[in-house]
């Protein structure tokens, strides 16, 4: 049992590159998020999906966009990168709507230059 | 909306040294309360959590007390260990959006034997 995975660890791009981050859970849960960790802000809330289908997007949804086609995946895609997209991502699940606890991954340093 | 405040780092103590964060929210609803900690170079993990009023959450040795008539979940260690140094976010989630975690902006920690 994995838990939640990150790939990759570190990335370094130049402004106007794409890049897909991945993230995958082995628990079978149903919801997964996707947070940015900026000095000073905690961790704020970009995109989310209640489940396989279904995604919506949160606080700073911005230059990022997702897709839930298996229970297991959520990639976060940045699709054209800016300076201001340089954070620490995590990606998070929770197993339902009735459960409390949220598994973050390792994360994700991302350098736009 | 909801929003959570707790203090200022950086926090540097002696090893043995008694240890309070304090955290306290807003929130449109009724919150689960939630302290997670980061250590250098992980993710997220949880360490403790409160669901309702006068609830006492407990882990490791730290302690927090969910105070509604306060709106707040203060942090607590009667005697802190090197290894305890870390950055500690406190967190809240509302039924109404029960996909989401509002963090603080963190607290960093540092514990000198």
């Amino acid at each position: 049992n994995a838990g939640v995975t990150q790939t990759p660890k570190f990335q370094v791009l130049k402004t106007g590159q794409s890049m897909t981050l991945q993230c995958a859970q082995d628990m079978n849960h149903e919801y997964m998020s996707w947070y940015r960790q900026d000095p000073g802000m905690g961790l704020r809330l970009i995109h989310y999906s209640v489940g396989a289908g279904i995604t919506d997007q949160g606080e700073v949804p911005n230059g990022y966009n997702v897709s839930r086609s298996t229970t297991e995946d959520f990639p976060l895609r940045l699709l054209s990168a800016a300076p201001s997209q340089t954070s620490v991502y995590f990606c998070a699940s929770k197993r339902d709507s009735v459960s409390y606890e949220q598994y973050f991954g390792p994360g994700t340093r991302l350098t736009v230059t | 909306g909801d929003s959570v405040t707790q203090m200022e780092g950086p926090v540097t103590l002696s090893e043995e040294a008694f240890l309070t964060i304090n955290c306290t929210y807003t929130a449109t609803g009724y919150p689960s309360l939630f302290w997670y900690v980061q250590y250098p170079g992980e993710g997220l993990q949880l360490l403790l959590k409160a669901t309702k009023a006068d609830d006492k959450g407990s882990n490791k040795g730290f302690e927090a007390t969910y105070r509604k008539e306060t709106t707040s979940f203060h942090l607590e260690k009667g005697s802190v260990q090197v290894s305890d140094s870390a950055v500690y976010f406190c967190a809240l989630s509302v039924r109404s959006n029960d996909y989401k975690l509002s963090f603080g902006a963190g607290t960093t920690v540092t514990v000198r034997a």
